[in-house]
């Protein structure tokens, strides 16, 4: 079976301090890759997604990069945090190519950025 | 422009009642909605997924409608309990290997 995992559970960085989240799936080959940010009070915000290794698109322009070195791990980066960069981080994967496209989510990582 | 929206944001409930949940989308052009379950500071569970060539999904006490031509979705739980208080999203995908769009969610209060 597969399993998602995301470190850390919970976050807390100084302003213009840098980031590092991590993402692993095990269990499958070639998944796509997600990177959405829940902000307090708003829906959840694609960030970044990757069909391949070194293959990433993001959707909106912002503090935050990804990167995508090995198959199945996905990190999500900032080299200074902004105060707006607090959330709560999901990564998700789903399978390459295979309708009906389902996504599964990882636990979350908290973010806090004082 | 693809967007989602729940209507009601929030949803309070005696234990016991039925409830339904309603999610609408712009574009009828989807591949499939999924039907998601958030607790205070987790992640996402699947509840339920809908192919856009099927009407609905059942799961336990859930059922997951979907109109295309109406552009509207539909989740209804039965004989609600404490334990069913969270949040719900629905989501929809429109082509293949891309992310899902989502609601803002309705999150429920299940009173016993």
């Amino acid at each position: 079976s597969q399993t998602i995992h995301q470190w850390p559970a919970t976050l807390v960085q100084p302003v213009g301090s840098p980031l590092s989240l991590e993402c692993t799936v095990e269990g499958t080959s070639n998944p796509n890759l997600y990177w959405y940010r829940q902000a307090a009070g708003r829906g959840l915000q694609l960030l970044f997604y990757s069909v391949g290794i070194g293959q990433i698109s993001s959707e909106v322009p912002q503090n935050l990069s990804a990167s995508r070195p090995q198959d199945r791990q996905f990190i999500l980066s900032s080299k200074k945090l902004l105060l707006s960069d607090s959330g709560f981080y999901l990564c998700a994967w789903s399978p390459p190519n295979k309708y009906p496209y389902e996504q599964y989510f990882g636990p979350g990582t908290r973010l806090t950025v004082t | 422009k693809q967007e989602v929206t729940q209507i009601p944001a929030a949803l309070s409930v005696p234990e016991g009642e039925n409830l339904v949940l309603n999610c609408s989308f712009t574009d009828s052009a989807i591949y499939n909605l999924q039907w998601f379950r958030q607790d205070p500071g987790k992640g996402l569970t699947s509840l339920l997924l809908i192919q856009s060539s099927q009407r609905e999904q059942t799961s336990g006490r859930l059922n997951a409608s979907l109109d295309k031509s109406s552009g509207r979705s539909t989740l209804y739980i039965a004989a609600s309990q404490p334990g069913d208080s969270a949040t719900y999203l629905c989501a929809s995908v429109y082509s293949g290997n891309t992310p899902l769009v989502f609601g803002k969610g309705t999150r429920l209060s299940v009173i016993a």
